[in-house]
């Protein structure tokens, strides 16, 4: 049972534009929503956060919007740039805890 | 800050042997997880630790795994015997508290043939 879901194993986007990248969960107990990015070759870093109390969370040229009744939130990217082609992990944890269950992650190709 | 600390970075064995993986977590960090991250998926939490003690060790296939983390820091993660399907990339995090984010470590991958 895939928990969270990130249904687009890839996405290519020039440099510049915006990059949109989508998460779905089930569990409607989960109210701490984290973004990772993954090098080849590394570990996951922290990207950005959201809890539930918001909906929307920004960090420089990054933006995590959160739509609890659609159960699903996304990752905007503005500007791309080459170095953020990376694998982006979707996690999400539940009660205060700190045990994040993860999507599949989605490779975003930045083209110059 | 020195981040989490993990080696090995490789470790290629035959089935049936044992392997073992090592890490040190960011100082101050009371909080230390291990994960598995199968090819194409993502991590799957196997143990949690709070300090000394395993709060959260319900994923950890403990036929075959074993774990410690003596005196609050370091700790190692134990496969024995490994299996075919043990082979994976095994990664190391860290945090200081709950709703912090998890600093993971270059994880170690291993092959089993």
């Amino acid at each position: 049972d895939q928990q969270v879901k990130q249904n687009s194993p890839s996405l290519s986007v020039q440099e510049g534009r915006i990059s949109i990248l989508n998460c779905d969960y089930t569990n409607s107990m989960f109210d701490y929503f984290l973004w990772y990015k993954k090098y080849p070759a590394e570990g996951p870093t922290f990207l950005i956060s959201i809890s539930s109390i918001k909906d929307k969370n920004e960090d420089g040229r990054f933006t995590v919007f959160l739509n609890k009744s659609a159960k699903h939130l996304s990752l905007h990217i503005v500007p791309s740039q080459p170095g953020d082609s990376a694998v982006y992990f979707c996690a999400a944890s539940a009660g205060g805890g700190n045990k994040l269950t993860f999507g599949t992650g989605t490779q975003l190709k930045v083209e110059l | 800050e020195a981040g989490v600390v993990q080696s090995p970075r490789y470790k290629i064995i035959e089935k049936k042997q044992p392997v073992a993986f090592w890490c040190n977590p960011i100082s101050g960090h009371n909080t230390l997880y291990w994960y598995r991250q199968n090819l194409g998926q993502g991590p799957e939490l196997l143990i949690r630790y709070e300090n000394e003690e395993a709060v959260d060790d319900s994923q950890l296939p403990k036929d075959r795994f074993s774990a410690e983390r003596l005196k609050g820091v370091d700790s190692t993660l134990k496969i024995q015997p490994a299996e075919l399907g043990d082979s994976a990339v095994y990664l190391c995090a860290s945090s200081w508290g709950n709703n912090s984010p998890l600093h993971f470590g270059n994880g170690t991958r291993l092959t089993v043939t």
